[in-house]
């Protein structure tokens, strides 16, 4: 079963405007990972968070972490109309059994030029 | 990154038959090979979790004599889905784990259509 949850399930911007995405999650994690898919593709890894970091930047990426609220959340700033894809979040199982991710709902993310 | 490919990338087949999803690791070793179901705007479900030279090991739900998955080699995996249905038609992604990453790779996707 998925565990993460995502919000908002679709997001439609502006180029230029930040984008904000969120994603909770029920058990304890060591990681949080965040990925995108363009449409009909496969997975592209964006950027890991550790369970012992707040934040994470990568270029216009900026993640946050709160494991007392078990959320996360991926801020993509100053979009671009090539940021249009499906966003998604993923930790590892509570066991963390060789590798396996569970993944959020998604957002899918509409960056209009 | 490392490359993980997926052939082929789009298959239509007559219900019934075999279909034969290969997912390849281009420049490691795939110790773990994942193979994940993804049905359109909704996330990926893990079917099953295929460890080299050993038996795949299958999420709760996912018929293990409907979709066999084989892992023969630290480069290749296969899924293939057995006496294909339309209900079975779907985007299938596999993803490779393996030295000296810790991060899992991904497929570009198969679009299968069962008619």
């Amino acid at each position: 079963s998925q565990q993460g949850e995502e919000d908002p399930q679709a997001l439609s911007i502006q180029e230029g405007e930040n984008a904000t995405m969120n994603c909770s999650y029920k058990t304890s994690i060591n990681n949080l990972q965040w990925y995108r898919q363009n449409s009909g593709r496969g997975l592209v890894h964006l950027i890991l968070i550790r369970s012992n970091e707040r934040e994470k930047h990568s270029g216009r990426l900026r993640v946050t972490l709160d494991t007392s609220k078990k959320s996360s959340s991926l801020l993509i700033t100053a979009s671009r109309a090539a940021d249009t894809a499906s966003y998604f979040c993923a930790s590892p199982t509570m066991r963390n059994q060789g590798g396996k991710l569970i993944f959020g709902q998604g957002t899918e993310l509409s960056v209009k030029p | 990154g490392a490359v993980v490919s997926q052939h082929p990338s789009r298959v239509i087949c007559k219900s019934g038959t075999s279909v034969k999803i290969e997912c390849r690791s281009l420049d490691f070793q795939a110790t773990t090979m994942f193979w994940y179901r993804q049905f359109p705007k909704k996330s990926l479900m893990l079917m099953a979790t295929s460890n080299e030279g050993s038996k795949a090991t299958y999420e709760q739900g996912v018929e293990k004599d409907k979709f066999l998955i084989n892992h023969a080699s630290l480069t290749l995996s296969t899924l293939t889905v057995t006496s294909a249905h339309p209900e079975d038609s779907s985007f299938y992604i596999c993803s490779a784990l393996g030295q000296p990453y810790n991060e899992q790779f991904f497929g570009p996707g198969t679009r299968l259509t069962v008619l």
